[in-house]
């Protein structure tokens, strides 16, 4: 059982688009962060939300929390080359949980 | 300003032999948690240590994987008698605090049983 769904599984697109990935679950969480991982390394925290209906930018990229805090997802404006990897949504189920719930992955190809 | 640093990077074992990780947390952080990652697949929660206590070890495989994190040194996972399935990627945090909130990973540990 997957407690954490992200779609699409992968995302191919030509630089200069925009893209939305989803991150989707029937739990409630009390915090959402989402993680970009190169191949050979280990994932990097890229923003973590924790209040419902939150909306958090960096750079060209957009994070929004649902406010049911069910749900997350992050929408990339005009693509880069350098925007390709793989894209990891992750949940603490409570506060003060010390371990995260991770989904699948979009694995995202951004093409020149 | 060194991370989180796991090794070795790469690691090959027959079946049936003995596999130790070792992760050094960023300086400072006293909590350190365990990941396990197949391939295209996201990361599945092993373990939560502190210095010298396990904390939670709910994602631990009951038999052949233990953990510890010693009062001085790095935390090891140890797995006894590796299995093909247990090839994988095999990642360590770190956070200062007791929430997942400010995890820093490692670039992770691939073994590869044959």
């Amino acid at each position: 059982t997957q407690l954490l769904e992200q779609s699409p599984q992968f995302l191919s697109i030509q630089e200069g688009e925009n893209l939305t990935v989803y991150c989707n679950s029937s739990s409630v969480f009390s915090s959402l962060q989402w993680y970009r991982q190169e191949p050979g390394e280990g994932p990097v925290l890229l923003v973590t939300v924790v209040t419902g209906g939150e909306v958090k930018k960096l750079k060209r990229l957009t994070f929004q929390f649902g406010d049911a805090r069910k749900d997350s997802s992050l929408h990339i404006t005009a693509a880069q080359t350098g925007d390709t990897g793989l894209y990891l949504c992750a949940g603490a189920k409570d506060q003060g949980a010390q371990k995260l719930v991770f989904g699948q992955g979009t694995r995202l190809t951004i093409n020149p | 300003n060194a991370g989180v640093m796991q090794n070795p990077r790469h690691l090959v074992r027959r079946r049936g032999q003995e596999a130790r990780l070792r992760c050094s947390p960023m300086k400072g952080h006293s909590h350190v948690y365990w990941y396990r990652q197949l391939p295209e697949e996201g990361l599945k929660f092993m373990v939560y240590l502190q210095k010298e206590n396990i904390i939670d070890e709910s994602g631990m495989p009951k038999e052949r994987f233990s953990a510890e994190f010693p009062k001085e040194g790095p935390s090891i996972l140890r797995i006894q008698q590796v299995v093909r399935g247990d090839s994988a990627a095999y990642f360590c945090a770190s956070s200062p605090s007791g929430t997942p909130n400010g995890y820093t990973f490692g670039s992770g540990t691939r073994l590869t049983v044959v």
